[in-house]
């Protein structure tokens, strides 16, 4: 099956602590994001990826940090740095060609304890 | 900031009524997207509209576009329980590569 998967599902963390949160895609797609929600709104963009090895900071960046070192992958660090990282995390792939829509993964839901 | 901002926030209906929400957004666009989320899950694509577009269907779902006044409508008819979810428009920036998202319309259809 193609798809965009996300783990964990769910994620606890100590404060101080970087935790890693995982983002994988079979659609061959070149472009890959990552979004943060928080309770009753709407996505944010944190950073996204156009092609392996390039990526740009999104409108929260802050706190946050990613790799692409495979098409496939876009893992996100979430830093001690970021000082309120209690959220949903949504990952989402897209192919390119302009009109195309976005594929998202079913979230991963991070608690700072 | 060109995030788009979906109205009314949250819209309660009975089942085999029809739904309405909008979306305005605030600068030039190439296409602008609705999408779908039950809760506690990831986004699911519902319907894409072009700019040059001016309405679009896709089975029970109407969505119209109107560029001058920067505002869509998402229009689902004969609305059922399984349709409760949070619903979002997304516009894209010029270059295609990043999209704003609304804060969404909570739609609740009740049986």
């Amino acid at each position: 099956d193609g798809g965009i998967t996300q783990s964990p599902k769910y994620l606890f963390r100590k404060e101080g602590q970087n935790v890693t949160l995982s983002c994988e895609q079979n659609l061959n797609h070149d472009a890959m994001y990552w979004y943060r929600q928080d309770p009753g709104q709407g996505l944010r963009l944190i950073y996204y990826s156009q092609i392996v090895n390039d990526f740009q900071k999104g409108d929260i960046a802050e706190g946050y940090s990613v790799s692409r070192e495979k098409k496939e992958s876009f893992p996100l660090t979430v830093t001690s740095a970021q000082k309120n990282p209690t959220a949903f995390y949504l990952c989402a792939s897209r192919g390119t060609g302009g009109h195309n829509e976005q594929f998202f993964g079913p979230g991963t839901r991070l608690t700072v304890l | 900031s060109q995030q788009g901002e979906e109205d009314p926030q949250a819209l309660s209906i009975q089942e085999g009524e029809n739904a309405t929400m909008n979306c305005s957004y605030k600068t030039s666009i190439n296409n602008l997207q609705w999408y779908r989320q039950n809760s506690g899950r990831g986004l699911v694509h519902l319907i894409l509209i072009r700019s040059n577009e001016r309405e679009k269907h896709s089975g029970r779902l109407r969505v119209t576009l109107d560029t001058s006044k920067k505002s869509s409508s998402l229009l689902i008819t004969a609305s059922r329980a399984a349709d409760t979810a949070s619903y979002f428009c997304a516009t894209d920036a010029e270059n295609f590569n990043k999209f704003y998202f609304g804060s969404g319309t909570k739609l609740n259809v009740k049986p």
